[in-house]
């Protein structure tokens, strides 16, 4: 089966400008995780999407982030504006829902972000 | 969620057998014990996941003492291409869409 899909992979910006990244999880995945990784830690998690739902964001920063997955099934996560700590890779992962316990999550390669 | 401690770093030489063990003192009892492992540019991949005793796969085995407050993680015959980081996660089989906390990880360097 096709992986998730993660777009761009890497991106290049200045503090203060916009960006997006894009998710396409696999096929039939009703759950949708975007992780946030900084540099020698490992990926915490920025938020949480049942369908097209919001499971859990409480650590994302809402005020320069956001995510809408509006369709149950691709998601977009935007930073607007970007500062100098959002340098990181941005993880996209997704996981099947109901079935048997505790299926894993499987994870896309992730977007690298660097602001200059 | 339980907390997890592992050790930051490992190295080991082609051919051996190596171990990674992993604390988790509070863990709970419907917690069950996951490992993924991260190449650099890529994100985790689900290596292998148990609740006791012993579990094993085509890549790795997973040993759980009776009192589960540690595991170890058991890769059999490493080879350079096995250097990577290795995460130990503890989560409930009654988490509403398996989330997942991350530490810091174990990073594994193989050596020739």
């Amino acid at each position: 089966e096709a992986g998730v899909a993660q777009s761009p992979r890497y991106k290049i910006i200045e503090k203060r400008q916009s960006v997006a990244f894009w998710c396409n999880p696999i096929s039939g995945h009703a759950t949708l995780y975007w992780y946030q990784q900084i540099l020698g830690q490992g990926p915490k998690l920025l938020i949480q999407f049942q369908n097209n739902g919001v499971v859990d964001d409480s650590q994302l920063p809402k005020d320069r982030f956001s995510a809408e997955r509006l369709k149950g099934v691709d998601s977009t996560l935007k930073i607007q504006p970007a500062k100098l700590e959002d340098s990181a890779v941005y993880l996209c992962a997704s996981r099947p829902l109901g079935g048997e316990i505790n299926q894993p999550q499987h994870f896309g390669d992730g977007t690298r972000l660097s602001i200059l | 969620l339980a907390k997890t401690t592992q050790p930051i770093s490992m190295d080991s030489y082609e051919g051996q057998e190596v171990n990674i063990t992993c604390s988790h003192n509070n863990i709970a009892t419907n917690d069950y014990i996951t490992w993924y492992q991260q190449f650099p540019s890529q994100g985790p991949r689900f290596i292998i996941q148990g609740y006791k005793t012993k579990v094993t796969n085509e890549v790795a085995s997973l040993f759980i003492p009776a009192d589960r407050k540690s595991s170890t993680l058991s890769l059999p015959r490493v080879s350079l291409s096995d250097t990577a980081v290795y995460y130990c996660l503890v989560g409930s089989i009654y988490n509403q869409g398996g989330k997942l906390i991350f530490g810091q990880g174990t990073e594994l360097s193989v050596k020739p």
